[in-house]
């Protein structure tokens, strides 16, 4: 098993480019995550799945688009990237149970200039 | 506000003695918690799970304690390496609910010395 992978690993774009990334898990979990994590703010919730065909808003959604049309894979896209979300992007996913742990990919790293 | 805090940003030990790091919440009745591990450049990773009926678990050299009175929980390290330099973060889950995205405090960055 693969567990949660993340496309691409790294990314620079110039502001106003868009851009998606790929999360895959072949984990057949329920449950999917995207955050993004800055120095000194930890992890904060950008978009999440509690299914295929369903996307829910989290914490700091703003400038950010999510798709979930395999249960398998969940996008995150920029529409219009500005230097605030530079940042690095994890993806996780979670099973159905309550109390369960979370698996992350390995991240993407993304610079807007 | 509800809250999820680590005490320090940082804490630095020598080899061989017992890293003691510290979560409070407020605000949140969570029925478990989580301690992640993070090293630079990936993931985070699941360490342990704590429920709120269980005042201590332990795996290999690691303890964690849960105080709902307190609404804190202790992670210890005992007999440190420098193999466990890194970021631990803990989590909770605000809802008690199946597929409810956790909540993670911003962690702290362990430094162990040989």
């Amino acid at each position: 098993n693969a567990g949660v992978t993340q496309t691409p690993k790294f990314r620079v774009l110039k502001t106003g480019q868009s851009m998606t990334l790929l999360c895959a898990q072949d984990m057949n979990h329920e449950y999917m995550y995207w955050y993004r994590q800055d120095p000194g703010m930890g992890l904060r919730l950008i978009h999440y799945s509690v299914g295929e065909g369903t996307t829910a808003k989290g914490e700091v959604p703003d400038g950010y688009n999510v798709s979930r049309l395999k249960k398998q894979n969940f996008l995150l896209g920029l529409e219009s990237a500005a230097p605030s979300q530079t940042s690095v992007y994890f993806c996780a996913s979670t099973s159905g149970r309550a109390g369960r742990e979370q698996f992350f990919g390995p991240g993407t790293r993304l610079t807007v200039l | 506000s509800q809250k999820i805090e680590q005490n320090s940003e940082a804490l630095n030990i020598q080899e061989g003695k017992t890293a003691t790091l510290t979560c409070n919440y407020t605000n949140y009745s969570p029925a478990y918690l989580q301690w992640y591990r993070q090293d630079p450049g990936r993931g985070p990773v699941f360490l342990l799970l704590i429920r709120e009926n269980e005042k201590e678990k332990r795996k290999e050299r690691l303890k964690v304690t849960f105080d709902t009175t307190l609404k804190q929980s202790l992670f210890h390290i005992t007999a440190s390496q420098p193999a466990d330099s890194a970021t631990y973060l803990c989590a909770l889950d605000p809802f008690n609910q199946a597929g409810t995205a956790l909540i993670f405090g911003k962690g702290t960055t362990l430094s162990v010395s040989s």
